[in-house]
C-alpha cells in the first residue's frame, strides 16, 4: 500500500538550533516528492519538489534532500516565524499528479 | 499568492443536507485537485480534475462529486452530509505537475 510517514510528529526547537524532519515513502511509480509549510487554518504553501535521488533544494533557512526512500528538510538556524505544521507528499499518477500527504511535523521554534 | 481562491471560507451544515464549494484555479493551470483535511492529519485526495474531466479519485463515496468548468474554475459536491464530513476541503490548481492550494474551506456539520 501506497504511504507517507513523517516524523517526529512534533518538534521543538530554541531559535537558532538547527534540526531535520523526515519523510519516509513507499510509493509505486513516485512522480516527486514535495513539502509544503501549512499555517494554523490556512492552505499548505509550496515549498519544494524533488525528482531523483540526490537531488538537493535550498530556499532561505530550509534545505530539502531525497534518497530513494526517504526525504529529509533540514532547518539551519530556525526562527520563531518558521513555526507551522510542514507537510511532505508523494506524487503519483501519471503528469497531472495526485498527492499522498503524510500526516505533518508541527514545528514550534521559541525565541 | 498563489492565486487559487476558495468560497465560502467557512460553512455549517446540518447532517442529511447537501454542499456546494468553489475554487478558481490560478490562471494557466489546466488541473484541479480537491483534498479534506481532517483535525490534525494530512489532506486526503478526494478526485482530480484536467480539462474538464475526471482524472483519478480517491477512497471517498459517490456522494462526493465535481465539476470542472471551460475555465478551469471547479465546484465539489457533496450529498447527504454526515458528520464525519466536517473538515478543511482543500483545492490545488496545477501545470505540469507542482500542485498550489487555495486557503480552503472549513466545513462544519452538526
Amino acid at each position: 500500500e501506497d504511504q507517507v510517514t513523517q516524523s517526529p510528529e512534533a518538534l521543538r526547537l530554541q531559535e537558532g538550533e538547527s534540526s531535520s524532519l523526515n519523510c519516509s515513502y513507499t510509493v509505486s511509480g513516485l512522480r516527486g516528492l514535495f513539502w509544503y509549510r501549512q499555517d494554523p487554518g490556512k492552505g499548505p504553501e509550496f515549498l519544494f519538489t524533488l525528482y531523483s535521488a540526490g537531488e538537493e533544494k535550498e530556499k532561505e533557512r530550509l534545505k530539502a534532500t531525497l534518497t530513494k526512500k526517504e526525504s529529509f528538510l533540514h532547518i539551519t538556524a530556525p526562527k520563531p516565524e518558521d513555526s507551522a505544521t510542514y507537510l511532505c507528499a508523494a506524487g503519483y499518477g501519471g503528469a497531472t499528479n495526485k498527492l499522498i500527504f503524510g500526516t505533518g511535523t508541527l514545528l514550534a521554534v521559541q525565541p | 499568492e498563489t492565486g487559487v481562491t476558495q468560497s465560502p471560507t467557512h460553512l455549517i451544515k446540518t447532517r442529511g443536507q447537501q454542499v456546494t464549494l468553489r475554487c478558481s484555479s490560478q490562471s494557466g493551470h489546466n488541473t484541479v485537485s480537491w483534498y479534506q483535511q481532517a483535525l490534525g492529519q494530512g489532506p486526503q485526495f478526494i478526485f482530480q480534475y484536467y480539462r474538464e474531466e475526471e482524472n483519478g479519485r480517491g477512497n471517498f463515496p459517490p456522494r462526493f462529486s465535481g465539476l470542472q468548468f471551460p475555465n478551469y474554475s471547479s465546484e465539489l459536491n457533496v450529498n447527504a452530509l454526515e458528520l464525519d464530513d466536517s473538515a478543511l476541503y482543500l483545492c490545488a490548481s496545477s501545470f505540469q505537475g507542482e500542485q498550489y492550494f487555495g486557503p480552503g474551506t472549513r466545513l462544519t456539520v452538526t
